[in-house]
């Protein structure tokens, strides 16, 4: 079945370090893929997407390309802030289908 | 536009006892979900309904029943709590069921099962 994998966290970075956390996916079909945001407290929130293979979604300054050649989906950021502190999930909706599929989740942690 | 809604924020029950979550949208979506979240398993969904008038299981739906009360409202119902129920649950909602389109969560309600 279709799955998703993330890196497991937590994250620790200084304010201003380069962010990278890895997605990797299984699926069959074409599915789309997204980076969700949770910060404390509060429910998921959309950061990017991308639908199609090559596609690079991007929002706030995070960045992910959609490699199928790879099946992956990393999420980066070129200089992370206190404010970015929270969890990403990786998910993909399969293509025709109600079904999303959610990471596990990886917690960032940003020192000032 | 308030998004997605739900209530109550905290819940505390005995086993045995029953509670309906609720949750509500003002986004003129067609489709509802809920979730639960767990500690290092990321969200599993419970139920889903594709528009109104229709529900369907998810991968967890044990336990669990739905109503799909308008386009607007869509109500979790659990009617005998359980400790392994003890979780956070996330309402969500999206334009329709399908690929490439995304989902908008509530704010979600933490529940404990004693």
């Amino acid at each position: 079945g279709n799955s998703v994998t993330q890196m497991e966290g937590p994250v620790t970075l200084s304010e201003e370090a380069f962010l990278t956390i890895n997605c990797t996916y299984t699926a069959t079909g074409y599915p789309s893929l997204f980076w969700y945001v949770q910060y404390p407290g509060e429910g998921l929130q959309l950061l990017l997407k991308a639908t199609k293979a090559d596609d690079k979604g991007s929002n706030k300054g995070f960045e992910a390309t959609y490699r199928k050649e790879t099946t992956s989906f990393h999420l980066e950021k070129g200089s992370v802030q206190v404010s970015d502190s929270a969890v990403y999930f990786c998910a993909l909706s399969d293509s025709g289908t109600y079904k999303y599929i959610f990471g596990t989740g990886t917690r960032l942690k940003v020192l000032a | 536009n308030a998004g997605v809604t739900q209530t109550p924020k905290f819940q505390v029950l005995k086993t045995g006892q029953s509670m309906t979550l609720q949750c509500a949208q003002d986004m003129n979506h067609n489709s509802m979900y809920w979730y639960r979240q767990d500690p290092g398993m990321g969200l599993r969904l419970i139920y889903y309904s594709a528009s109104e008038g229709t529900t369907d299981k998810g991968e967890v739906p044990n336990g669990y029943n739905v109503s799909r009360l308008n386009k607007r409202e869509f109500s979790l119902r659990l009617e005998s709590a359980a400790p392994s129920q003890t979780s956070v649950y996330f309402c969500a909602s999206s334009e329709v069921v399908g690929s490439g389109y995304e989902q908008y969560f509530g704010p979600g309600t933490r529940l404990t099962v004693t």
